[in-house]
């Protein structure tokens, strides 16, 4: 069972401070790796689904890189604002299994 | 568009007796399904999925047990509840493939008392 560790547990910036949280995982049999954004009293969002090392993606203000080869993935928030307050999940696979989600990280932006 | 129902949003049940909750998805054919739980404290542990009528797999094992009787529709279930089972159920869809992005409902809040 993939072991996922997500860092900080949680975070609290202001308005228009840009901040990353960090996914790691180990690189061994890495198939894919999701991040979902979790806003409260609401159901988890897909934001980026990788592949390839090296991968970058981005949506919107949100941006995500990906190194399979030391097992690690990176997701940014540039200017964040209060509607970015959410719980950011990763989920690693590998091949043939299902995603193991980490605890996540639970960001709150305050205005 | 392709939606996702989940029922109830909450449940409050005794000790010992049984749990049924219901997923339904519209909109899309042969979807893969899941469900999670996270417990207080925890992360999304996933339970089962399935990529096919009457094909369960299980991650955890535990009490409950998860069935699909019909293409859409997605069933947990206990025959008896433990305290333990407490949580918040997440039933999700993605469309077949391995790197496809899963889509979740809005969840049910058990409570075992």
């Amino acid at each position: 069972i993939l072991n996922v560790e997500q860092s900080p547990q949680s975070l609290h910036v202001q308005e228009g401070d840009s901040t990353n949280f960090t996914c790691s995982f180990p690189s061994s049999n890495f198939y894919a790796l999701h991040w979902y954004r979790w806003e409260t009293a609401k159901s988890p969002e897909a934001l980026f689904v990788m592949t390839l090392n090296g991968d970058e993606k981005k949506k919107g203000r949100i941006s995500a890189t990906l190194n399979t080869k030391e097992g690690y993935s990176y997701l940014y928030i540039k200017g964040s604002q209060p509607e970015d307050s959410a719980t950011y999940l990763c989920a690693p696979r590998e091949a043939g299994t299902a995603l193991i989600f980490g605890k996540g990280t639970t960001l709150s932006v305050s205005s | 568009s392709q939606t996702i129902h989940q029922w109830p949003a909450t449940l409050v049940q005794p000790v010992g007796s049984p749990l049924s909750l219901e997923c339904t998805v519209e909109g899309t054919s042969n979807p893969n399904l899941y469900w999670y739980r996270q417990a207080a404290g925890r992360g999304l542990q996933l339970l089962f999925y399935s990529v096919g009528i009457g094909q369960i797999s299980s991650e955890v094992p535990q009490n409950l047990s998860a069935s699909r009787p019909q293409d859409r529709q997605f069933i947990l279930s206990s025959k008896k509840l433990l305290l333990s089972d407490s949580g918040f159920y997440l039933c999700a869809w993605s469309p077949g493939g391995y790197n496809q992005p899963q889509h979740f409902g809005d969840g049910t809040r058990l409570s075992i008392l």
